[in-house]
């Protein structure tokens, strides 16, 4: 069974620019979470989408949105990107049922200059 | 809401010695406790979890945890150590209650095992 894929794996942009991410979960799973991962702030929950709507939502502004596509297939979305903004995104396939684990993919290093 | 503890940073340990790597939570309702293991430009890779049922728990690579309802802690745990298991541990929970996936991680604690 193939992992969870995310692309690209690293992208350079600068102040302003936006930038779309990747994520093709696990085959059979139809939920797909979100992290950003800083030094400073630790891993911190953006969203989740099941079935093609966001089941959950963290505390991010709105410059930071998602979506999910018939396939599983999940992306998320930055606009006007800050400094700030620079960070390992990971995503997480989620299994149901009374396994309740999510996989995580190698992750996205966004680099903001 | 939903919290995790790690209280300590950083653990060092020789090898051959037993590990701890503590983890206390908050939720509201019952939890879904899990530990999970990153290294070095890794995404995250799962080692165990308590959803239900026995309150010690037996992971991956030797590694075991305890589930305590008392003390609302999970405290990861492993024997003997190896110089391979040094990496930043996460601990992470889950409200039972509320459906989905919104899974709150721990600051995580870096593991030093020396040889």
């Amino acid at each position: 069974k193939a992992g969870v894929t995310q692309t690209p794996r690293y992208l350079i942009k600068t102040r302003g620019q936006q930038v779309t991410l990747s994520c093709s979960p696990i085959s059979g799973h139809r939920s797909v979470s979100w992290y950003q991962q800083t030094p400073g702030q630790g891993l911190q929950f953006l969203f989740e989408y099941f079935s093609e709507t966001q089941r959950n939502k963290g505390n991010f502004p709105g410059r930071f949105s998602g979506r999910q596509f018939s396939n599983s297939r999940s992306e998320m979305n930055v606009s006007t990107l800050e400094l700030g903004d620079s960070a390992l995104y990971l995503c997480a396939s989620n299994q149901r049922t009374v396994q309740e684990t999510q996989y995580f993919g190698p992750g996205t290093r966004l680099l903001v200059l | 809401a939903q919290s995790v503890a790690q209280p300590e940073d950083q653990v060092n340990v020789a090898e051959g010695n037993p590990l701890t790597v503590k983890c206390t939570y908050s939720v509201s309702g019952n939890p879904y406790l899990f530990w999970y293991v990153q290294y070095p430009n890794r995404g995250l890779q799962f080692l165990l979890k308590y959803i239900t049922g026995d309150n010690l728990v037996k992971g991956s690579y030797g590694f075991e945890a305890e589930f305590n309802k008392s003390q609302t802690s999970f405290h990861l745990k492993k024997p003997s150590a190896l110089v391979s298991d040094s990496a930043l541990y996460f601990c992470a929970v889950r409200d039972a209650g509320t459906g989905g996936f919104k899974t709150i991680f721990g600051a995580g604690t870096r593991l030093f095992v020396k040889a």
